[in-house]
């Protein structure tokens, strides 16, 4: 069955700390990850991709095939990146679905 | 042109009414969708065009119905909806194949009474 599970419905924590939200897939095949991020009021906008590897707003996200985890890292969270945080997958090559996790809301506070 | 725009923002309807929503994206992209909404859940899907074609339809209702016209317009035609159809319906698109980063509209808020 090809299922995102992001375990964590809310995380807060303090501005400076240290993020991690959660994303385990399942897929028969090989997908491709993303985390997508939903700030208020704002459209929904990728965030990361695991095939470009790069970091943006200094979150990373490392694919790990044997734990099938694709995991956001942030080490100092910033007020402004209080947002819905979901991870999704598609499968590689031609037109397909998103499967998205059911979302974390990440509330950073002063 | 690097969005995809969305009309109206905000539908307020009957259960007896036709509406249609747009969507439209100037980025050549020959692949479009459809999900829907509800609060503080995920977006699901509901359709997917790819070059003007229907190719995914997750056993959507009727009272809902896809059309594209051209490879930059995507409708979705509303008819007899329910009061559980309320919703943000979001409108995507994506390049060729191989890129699947989707780019999403700030979606339709729909209220049916």
């Amino acid at each position: 069955a090809q299922r995102v599970t992001q375990p964590e419905k809310l995380l807060s924590v303090f501005k400076g700390a240290p993020v991690e939200l959660k994303c385990n897939y399942s897929y028969s095949g090989s997908p491709e990850l993303f985390w997508y991020v939903q700030y208020s009021r704002q459209r929904l906008q990728l965030l990361l991709r695991h095939i470009s590897r790069e970091s943006i707003k200094g979150f990373t996200a490392d694919l790990n095939k044997g734990e099938t985890s694709f995991h956001l890292k942030k080490p100092f969270a910033q007020e402004e990146d209080s947002a819905m945080y979901y991870c999704a997958l598609t499968g590689i090559g031609g037109y397909n679905k998103l499967i998205f996790g059911a979302g974390t809301r990440l509330a950073v506070h002063p | 042109d690097t969005e995809v725009t969305q009309t109206p923002k905000h539908l307020v309807m009957g259960m007896t009414n036709k509406k249609s929503l747009k969507c439209e994206q100037h980025m050549g992209h020959r692949a479009m969708y459809w999900y829907k909404q509800k609060a503080k859940k995920p977006p699901e899907l509901m359709f997917v065009y790819s070059y003007e074609k229907l190719s995914i339809n997750e056993s959507v209702p009727s009272r809902f119905s896809p059309e594209c016209p051209n490879s930059s317009l995507l409708n979705l035609h509303l008819h007899a909806l329910q009061p559980e159809d309320s919703a943000l319906y979001l409108c995507a698109s994506s390049g060729l194949a191989g890129g699947n980063e989707q780019f999403f509209g700030p979606g339709t808020r729909l209220t049916v009474l």
